[in-house]
């Protein structure tokens, strides 16, 4: 069975500091999405990674996917405000998609 | 806005009780899939369709069951209501099956079992 984790879970940063979420996934699978949700609010797809060595990018956010690591990373950029949110990563196996339990991001002024 | 719908937004009911969920995909999406959201068991997959037909199953009870019509759009009911059952549905759907496609995320339906 496909598990998924994410670390950190919880994740507190300074405005215009640096960091990156992890996403390490059990079994092989070169398809994986990030997705970000607000509190109370849906999911709002983000990246979708579908080989080795992809990488995306979107304003301060960056999602790269290395499958033979089994390692997917967001990494973000001189956080601001507006994003803080959950951010779940989730990998495609077995013709569902699996999710992590996700990070909780909170970017402090 | 991701072109996803879903009614009701909120629902309250009692244990024991049957409800139905409805969710209209994005138009030209053929594929619908539902998942369960959550606080101890997280985001949880529980059915696609594709076109009217049933493509993946996942952690769904025998006492929920879905079905998509010929306009595409979907219901999800859930019968003999625990207190577990209480949580967020989402609906989502894509152009296509599975992987690859993108999958939208519908607002949810809010469930509570009293």
């Amino acid at each position: 069975e496909l598990k998924v984790e994410q670390n950190p879970l919880f994740l507190s940063m300074q405005e215009g500091k640096n960091y990156t979420i992890y996403c390490n996934y059990s079994t092989t699978s070169d398809r994986l999405y990030w997705y970000r949700q607000d509190p109370g609010k849906s999911l709002e797809s983000l990246f979708v990674l579908l080989s080795n060595g992809a990488v995306k990018q979107e304003g301060r956010l960056m999602a790269s996917l290395d499958t033979k690591a089994r390692l997917s990373t967001l990494h973000i950029t001189a956080a601001v405000h507006d994003l803080s949110a959950t951010y779940f990563c989730a990998v495609y196996y077995g013709n569902k998609l699996v999710f992590g339990a996700g990070t909780i991001l909170r970017v402090k002024s | 806005d991701s072109g996803v719908t879903q009614t009701p937004k909120h629902l309250i009911t009692a244990t024991g009780q049957r409800v139905t969920l409805r969710c209209s995909p994005r138009s030209g999406d053929l594929s619908v899939y539902w998942y369960q959201q959550s606080l101890d068991q997280g985001l949880q997959f529980l059915i696609q369709y594709y076109n009217g037909e049933e493509r993946a199953k996942g952690n769904i009870l025998e006492r929920f069951s879905a079905q998509q019509f010929p306009d595409l759009h979907s219901e999800l009911n859930l019968s003999s209501l625990e207190l577990g059952d209480s949580a967020l549905y989402f609906c989502a759907s894509s152009v296509g099956s599975g992987s690859p496609y993108e999958q939208f995320f519908g607002p949810g339906t809010r469930l509570t079992v009293l």
